[in-house]
C-alpha cells in the first residue's frame, strides 16, 4: 500500500487559482470515487474540504473544487486568500483489503 | 456538537505497547451511521491511516500495521481505543482519533480530535 503522490509545494498570489494533483493507481484513486481532500493549518487537526472527488461539506467555500481523471485527482482553489495557506492532503479508498491511503501533502503558499 | 478527545501517555519506551483512548461527546459510538478510527502523523510528515472500527466491533487495519495494531470500542464509556505493540522511534507521531462516514455517505473523516503527541524514546 503506497502513499498517493502529491507535489510537495504549490503557490499563487491572492485572487489567483492553483491546482494540486494527487496521483494514485487503479487500485485506489482510479478505481473508486472516494477521493477526499483535507486542509491542515500548523498545529491543527485536518479539516475535510472535499469528498467523493468533488463534493463540498457544508461551510466550505465554493472556491474549493475537486475533480478526477483516471488515476489522478485534483484540488483547485480559486480566488486565493491568505487563509488558504496550509498543507493539503488527498486520500482515497483503496479497497476492502487495503482500506485507505493518504497523499504526502502539498504545502500551499499564498504569495 | 460532536467532540473527540484523545488521551494516553506522551512518552513510551521502545519495544513497549502504546494504548490510546478516544472519548466521544455530543454523539454516540453506537450510532450505526458512522465508523471510528485512528490516523497518525509523524513530525513534519504526512498522514497515515491506522485503522477503523464499527460499534459492533468489526475492525479494518492498515496492512502495514496490521500485525501490531488492535482497535476496540467500549460502548458503555462511549470510547474507542488503539493499541500498538513493539514500538520503535518510527512510531513517534501525533495520533488523531476521528469519525468516518461510510461509503454510502462519502467515505471521509468529518470530525477529528485535537491529536496527541506520542514520543517513543528510552
Amino acid at each position: 500500500q503506497s502513499a498517493l503522490t502529491q507535489p510537495p509545494s504549490a503557490s499563487g498570489s491572492p485572487g489567483q487559482s492553483v491546482t494540486i494533483s494527487c496521483t494514485g493507481t487503479s487500485g485506489d484513486v482510479g478505481g473508486y470515487n472516494y477521493v477526499s481532500w483535507y486542509q491542515q493549518h500548523p498545529g491543527k487537526a485536518p479539516k475535510l474540504m472535499i469528498y467523493e472527488v468533488s463534493k463540498r461539506p457544508s461551510g466550505v467555500p465554493d472556491r474549493f473544487s475537486g475533480s478526477k481523471s483516471g488515476n489522478t485527482a485534483s484540488l483547485t482553489v480559486s480566488g486565493l486568500q491568505a487563509e488558504d495557506e496550509a498543507v493539503y492532503y488527498c486520500s482515497s479508498y483503496a479497497g476492502s483489503n487495503n482500506g485507505e491511503v493518504f497523499g504526502g501533502g502539498t504545502k500551499l503558499t499564498v504569495l | 456538537q460532536l467532540q473527540l478527545q484523545e488521551s494516553g501517555p506522551g512518552l513510551v519506551k521502545p519495544s513497549e505497547t502504546l494504548s490510546l483512548t478516544c472519548t466521544v461527546s455530543g454523539g454516540s459510538v453506537t450510532n450505526n451511521n458512522f465508523y471510528w478510527g485512528w490516523i497518525r502523523q509523524p513530525p513534519g510528515k504526512g498522514l497515515e491511516w491506522i485503522g477503523s472500527i464499527y460499534y459492533t466491533g468489526s475492525t479494518y487495519y492498515n496492512p502495514s500495521l496490521k500485525s501490531r495494531v488492535t482497535l476496540s470500542v467500549d460502548t458503555s464509556k462511549n470510547q474507542f481505543s488503539v493499541r500498538l505493540s513493539s514500538l520503535t522511534a518510527a512510531d513517534t507521531a501525533v495520533y488523531y482519533c476521528a469519525r468516518r462516514l461510510p461509503r454510502r455517505d462519502g467515505y471521509n473523516w468529518d470530525y477529528w480530535g485535537q491529536g496527541i503527541l506520542v514520543t517513543v524514546s528510552s
